[in-house]
């Protein structure tokens, strides 16, 4: 199995700053991703995090927005940029291991 | 219309009934299911996959797959008070887990002892 773990755990932040998330799991996996689960929906995901390349993105979500970094093979950040109100959201790591998918604890967001 | 349908609940049973939870998906290529057990303020947890139709059981789970109606269910047998949670049902296009699954909004099951 794989544990991960996800800091902050929780921030309130202001419009306009950026706030890094970081996530490191115990093991090295080949797929990481970064999902969100706004209050009251379903996790949606945001990207794929390519290790030795840039992240995947999917529909609605940019780079510039969400700039993703994965450094290594354990570890992955997700910078959420120039915040508003609507990004407010649970931010959860995943990994992808012997095709089962973990996810970290979440990071929840508030901005005001 | 949503990829992926639950009826948000809360579904209540009594301890030891049967829980049944519902999902419809929309994307006919879909291949794989899931079903993930998320406790308030946790992270989701794989309970079961399935990818053929009929069913699948693991212990008190029960999952079933109906890809010409494009429905999947979970079935909790004995149900315990510790299996009130949140119940995600997610779907992939792709044959087992990629990592891009596409989730539908969850089912809060309330089990009363």
């Amino acid at each position: 199995s794989a544990v991960i773990s996800q800091k902050p755990s929780r921030d309130i932040c202001q419009r306009g700053t950026s706030l890094t998330i970081q996530c490191q799991v115990d093991s090295q996996v080949t797929m990481m991703f970064w999902y969100r689960q706004q209050p009251g929906q379903s996790l949606t995901l945001i990207a794929t995090a390519n290790q030795g390349s840039e992240a995947t993105y999917e529909s609605g979500f940019v780079i510039d927005k969400f700039p993703i970094s994965r450094p290594n093979l354990t570890f992955s950040t997700l910078t959420v940029s120039n915040m508003s109100p609507e990004d407010s959201s649970i931010y959860l790591c995943s990994a992808l291991l012997q095709e089962t998918q973990y996810f970290g604890p979440g990071t929840r967001l508030l901005v005001l | 219309q949503k990829e992926v349908e639950q009826n948000s609940g809360p579904l209540s049973v009594p301890e030891g009934a049967i829980a049944s939870l519902n999902c419809t998906y929309s994307d006919r290529v879909s291949q794989s299911f899931f079903w993930y057990r998320q406790y308030s303020g946790k992270s989701p947890e794989l309970i079961m996959s399935i990818y053929s139709n009929g069913d699948k059981e693991d212990g008190r789970f029960t999952a079933q797959l109906n890809k010409a109606s494009q429905y999947v269910s979970l079935l909790i047998r004995d149900s315990q008070p510790s299996d009130s949670a949140t119940y995600l049902c997610a779907v992939n296009r792709a044959r087992g887990n990629t990592g891009k699954l596409i989730f539908g909004q969850g089912t809060t099951l309330q089990v009363k002892p």
